[in-house]
């Protein structure tokens, strides 16, 4: 059975830094691009950046500048979302979730998520 | 900015068929932007139900279908249950990033 747990999250003051990980159970770990989901409260689903399952490749959103960085451990079975300057509007729940063999295959899996709260 | 636009609310009666689009602000969605079908109910992450179009993943329920109609996605949902009552969204690869379109909430009454 494909897992995937998020863990990370918290509360962090505006200008700060967190790291988000994923972690993945019951499925070739490598084999796998992966996902990063964001979902502010009350709103709607807002793509984040995505990864290869070599991590030789990454696609992320617009809004993401350079302040997010996506990669991955495959040691670990582990995908990880680095998020610098963070902002109020960063608030929210974010969810990894296993794609396919390409970064357009499906977003088949998806964990439960960790949320992220940016406040003073 | 690429915008995706969705329904933001639908109603269907039990046993029912509607359904939900998806269009994009860059023209007619074709296969080639893959679309992709979710449902997610109040505090519970999304599930995946439709991919590349038409796809079902094992678990879709076979009364949800996928396809491609007048320039957009469509979701059509057959014979509809009180559970799908819920919040769809469409998403759509525009070649170097993943778009969501803004969900419509489906309420069966």
């Amino acid at each position: 059975e494909v897992q995937l747990v998020e863990s990370g999250g918290g509360l962090v003051q505006p200008g700060g830094s967190l790291r988000l990980s994923c972690t993945g159970s019951g499925f070739t770990f490598n084999e796998y691009w992966m996902t990063w989901v964001r979902q502010a409260p009350g709103k709607g689903l807002e793509w984040v950046a995505n990864i290869k399952g070599d991590g030789t490749e990454r696609h992320q959103a617009d809004f993401v500048g350079g302040r997010f960085t996506i990669s991955r451990d495959n040691g670990k079975n582990s995908l990880y979302l680095q998020m610098n300057s963070l902002r109020g509007e960063d608030t929210g729940v974010y969810y990894c979730a296993r794609q396919g063999g390409f970064p357009y295959a499906e977003a088949s899996s998806w964990g439960q998520g960790t949320l992220v709260t940016v406040s003073s | 900015q690429t915008v995706v636009t969705q329904e933001p609310s639908l109603t269907v009666s039990p046993g029912g068929t509607v359904t939900l689009t998806c269009a994009s602000s860059a023209g007619e969605v074709t296969s080639g932007y893959h679309p992709n079908w979710l449902q997610q109910k109040p505090g519970q992450a999304p599930r995946a139900l439709i991919y590349s179009t038409a796809n079902k993943h094992s678990w879709t329920p076979a009364r949800f279908s996928g396809s491609l109609l007048g320039g957009k996605a469509a979701l059509t949902l057959s014979a509809v249950q009180p559970e799908d009552e819920a919040e769809y969204y469409c998403l759509l690869w525009f070649g170097s990033s993943w778009v969501f379109g803004g969900g419509t909430k489906l309420t069966v009454l």
